[in-house]
C-alpha cells in the first residue's frame, strides 16, 4: 500500500544545530507540505512544493529551507535550531489530478530544542 | 480575509448522546472542505470531504458534515458518540480563490466523551 513515512519520529537537539527531518511518500503525488503543530494553533503551512525543483514559502517558513530533487521526498532543514522550533512537524501530500487538493499525512515527527 | 474558525475548543458528551463539531469560514468561493481526527500521539486521519456534489457528506465511523452556503458553515455531527472518538477535530479549508493547493486549518476541538 502506498503511504507516506517521516522520520526520526522523535528528534532532540541543541540550539544552534542544523537538522533534517525527512519525509518520504509511495504515493507518487507531485504535491508536499510540512506544517508544524503547535498548541492552539491547528497546524501552520511552513513550505510546499509543486513538483521537483519546486519549492515555496508558507506562512512560517522563516529558520527552515526544503528541497526537492525528487518526487517522493521533501526533506526539511532548520538551519540552526531553536528554541521556538520546538513542536510537532507532520509532512502531506496530495496529487495533481485531484481538484479537491486532498492531503494525505505522515505519523509526525516531534522536535524538542534544548 | 479567508479564515477558519472552530467555535469550540472542547467539547465534552456523554457516551451514546450526539455530537455536535461546528465550523464557519469566510471566503468569496466555495472552498474545498474537510474534516480530519487526530488521536492522541498519531498522526491526521481524513474523516470526510466535501467536494461540491452533495451538501451532507457522509464519513468514516459514523460522522457526517452539512455544508451550508448561506451560512458559511460545515458542522460535524454524529448521532451516537462512542468512546474510541475522544480525539482532537480539525476542520480544514482549501480556499480556491488562491493559486495555491495548501490548506487551512482551524485551531482544532477537543471532543472529550464521558463513560
Amino acid at each position: 500500500d502506498a503511504e507516506i513515512t517521516q522520520s526520526p519520529r522523535h528528534k532532540i537537539t541543541e540550539t544552534g544545530r542544523q537538522v533534517t527531518l525527512a519525509c518520504h511518500q509511495t504515493w507518487n503525488h507531485n504535491n508536499m507540505f510540512w506544517y508544524r503543530q503547535d498548541l492552539g494553533h491547528g497546524l501552520r503551512l511552513i513550505h510546499y512544493s509543486y513538483g521537483v525543483q519546486d519549492t515555496n514559502k508558507g506562512e512560517v517558513s522563516d529558520g527552515y529551507s526544503v528541497s526537492r530533487s525528487n518526487t517522493e521526498d521533501l526533506p526539511l532543514t532548520l538551519e540552526s535550531a531553536a528554541s521556538s522550533q520546538t513542536s510537532v512537524y507532520f509532512c502531506a501530500s496530495s496529487s495533481s489530478g485531484d481538484s479537491t487538493d486532498t492531503q494525505y499525512f505522515g505519523p509526525g515527527t516531534r522536535l524538542t530544542v534544548l | 480575509a479567508q479564515s477558519v474558525t472552530q467555535l469550540d475548543s472542547h467539547v465534552s458528551v456523554s457516551e451514546g448522546t450526539p455530537v455536535l463539531l461546528r465550523c464557519n469560514y469566510s471566503s468569496s468561493y466555495s472552498p474545498s472542505l474537510f474534516w480530519y481526527v487526530q488521536h492522541p500521539n498519531k498522526g491526521l486521519q481524513l474523516l470526510l470531504k466535501y467536494t461540491s456534489a452533495a451538501t451532507l457528506v457522509k464519513g468514516i465511523n459514523g460522522f457526517e458534515a452539512e455544508f451550508k452556503k448561506s451560512e458559511t458553515s460545515f458542522h460535524l455531527t454524529k448521532p451516537s458518540a462512542h468512546m474510541s472518538d475522544a480525539a482532537e477535530y480539525f476542520c480544514v479549508v482549501r480556499f480556491r480563490d488562491t493559486g495555491r493547493r495548501a490548506l487551512t486549518f482551524g485551531s482544532g476541538t477537543r471532543l472529550q466523551v464521558q463513560p
